[in-house]
């Protein structure tokens, strides 16, 4: 167990909804990184989050979004969803400026239909 | 271009067999690696870790990194069928954030 939650674990939507997905970092960890895993691939950076800011994005529209919070949990919102978001997204938990591995979480397998 | 290459295999070996794992990638600014593991809708569990080149052994791994070819290898010695799972390598050019570049990942499957 690597201390990184995410929920919910599975979860079905419709094309055009929106949806949002939560991950609680590993403790003493400040920063936290979204990926997209679409099956047969690896994951896909889309942001990350520090101090409750962005600092850095991957190739992802702008209806891909976030958030972190002061305890260092984070959401990711995606609106007006399409039926390629289905994947398995993960979160990384690590300490920005330390020399520290990356620990995921479980991941949320999002099905749009 | 993809940033890291990796043969997406699927690889069939038997118990107790040496298993080579290996990648390619294109940014000489990457600077350290790793290797997750992953079993089926799991997420990915972190194996091994490097900076620059070199080699890295725990247990029944080893990683090796060899920036002069870009090329980087997963060992892992006396296979076992837990050892079943996808293997992912990524790199990062620092260690200041989780900004990782994956591969598509290995399936590996150990037969008993």
């Amino acid at each position: 167990e690597t201390g990184v939650t995410q929920s919910p674990t599975h979860l079905i939507k419709t094309r055009g909804q929106q949806v949002t997905l939560r991950c609680s970092s590993q403790s003493g960890h400040n920063t936290v990184s979204w990926y997209q895993q679409a099956l047969g691939q690896g994951p896909q950076f889309i942001f990350q989050y520090y101090r409750e800011e962005e600092n850095g994005r991957g190739n992802f529209p702008p209806r891909f979004s976030g958030l972190q919070f002061p305890n260092y949990s984070s959401e990711l919102n995606v609106n007006a969803l399409e039926l390629d978001d289905s994947a398995l997204y993960l979160c990384a938990s690590s300490s920005l400026g330390e020399d520290t591995e990356a620990f995921f979480g479980q991941g949320t397998r999002l099905t749009v239909v | 271009q993809k940033e890291v290459e990796q043969d997406p295999g699927p690889l069939s070996v038997p118990e107790g067999a040496i298993v080579s794992l290996n990648c390619t990638y294109s940014n000489s600014a990457f600077q350290y690696f790793m290797w997750y593991r992953q079993y089926s809708r799991k997420g990915p569990e972190l194996l091994m870790y490097t900076y620059s080149s070199g080699n890295k052994e725990d247990g029944r791994f080893t990683a090796q990194v060899d920036k002069s070819s870009k090329y980087i290898s997963l060992f892992i010695r006396d296979s076992q069928p837990s050892d079943s799972a996808t293997y992912l390598c990524a790199a990062t050019p620092s260690n200041t954030g989780n900004q990782f570049y994956f591969g598509t990942g290995t399936s590996l499957t150990v037969i008993p």
